[in-house]
């Protein structure tokens, strides 16, 4: 089956630099997602990798190592906005069905 | 960017009736959209996929007499909760997959807030 971690809650400052660690456990592995959620809205895609490396989209990063079955979202320059929740994703045979973690919330303070 | 659309946002209904949750896909034909639920401070757990034209496919402890999946066309799915119960009250969200996009990116809807009394 598949499984992934990651932790519950992450506390940072206006302007800090914070990371969202995932492992995961997946038979057949086709990559590792990142979504954003603000309470009571829709997912928002941020970011996939499917190779080993790190992917920069402006403020956010996303990291991958497939060796170690670990992944991170990398956020800079935080601003108020960035306050949600954070899920790392992964396919589950195929790319017809989405395993979610249990999300990060993510609170930002001035 | 692609944009699904969910209707209604939020609906109250009595325990023991139904209801119907629409999911559309504004600006491309989705042959495949996905159903998720999720409770409060919780993930997004699949409930079902959606294909065009053919039979949902449910995940593993889902009831579909319970949870009514319909893909009529490459734009429409429809979610009916049957014999809503109290605990039936959630978040429900549908994806979709833009064909001609990423096969990996899935766009999501607004979400529906059931809340069965």
């Amino acid at each position: 089956g598949q499984s992934l971690e990651q932790p519950s809650e992450v506390t940072a400052v206006e302007g800090a630099i914070v990371q969202i660690n995932c492992t995961y456990q997946t038979s057949g592995f086709y990559g590792l997602s990142w979504y954003q959620q603000h309470d009571g809205g829709a997912p928002t895609f941020l970011s996939y990798n499917a190779l080993d490396g790190l992917e920069e989209t402006g403020r956010f990063s996303s990291f991958l190592s497939r060796s170690d079955s670990y992944g991170y979202l990398l956020l800079q320059e935080l601003q108020m906005k960035d306050s949600a929740s954070y899920f790392c994703a992964v396919f589950s045979g195929g790319y017809n069905k989405l395993i979610f973690g249990a999300g990060t919330r993510l609170a930002v303070h001035p | 960017g692609a944009v699904v659309s969910q209707h209604p946002s939020r609906v109250i209904c009595k325990s023991g009736t139904s209801v119907k949750i629409e999911c559309r896909s504004l600006d491309f034909q989705a042959t495949t959209m996905f159903w998720y639920r999720q409770f409060p401070k919780q993930s997004l757990m699949l409930m079902a996929t959606s294909n065009e034209g053919s039979k949902a496919t449910y995940e593993q402890g889902v009831e579909k007499d319970k949870f009514l999946i319909n893909h009529a066309s490459l734009t429409l799915s429809t979610l009916t909760v049957t014999s809503a119960h109290p605990e039936d009250s959630s978040f429900y969200i549908c994806s979709a997959r833009d064909p001609g996009g990423q096969t990996y990116e899935q766009y999501f809807g607004p979400g529906t807030r059931l809340t069965v009394t």
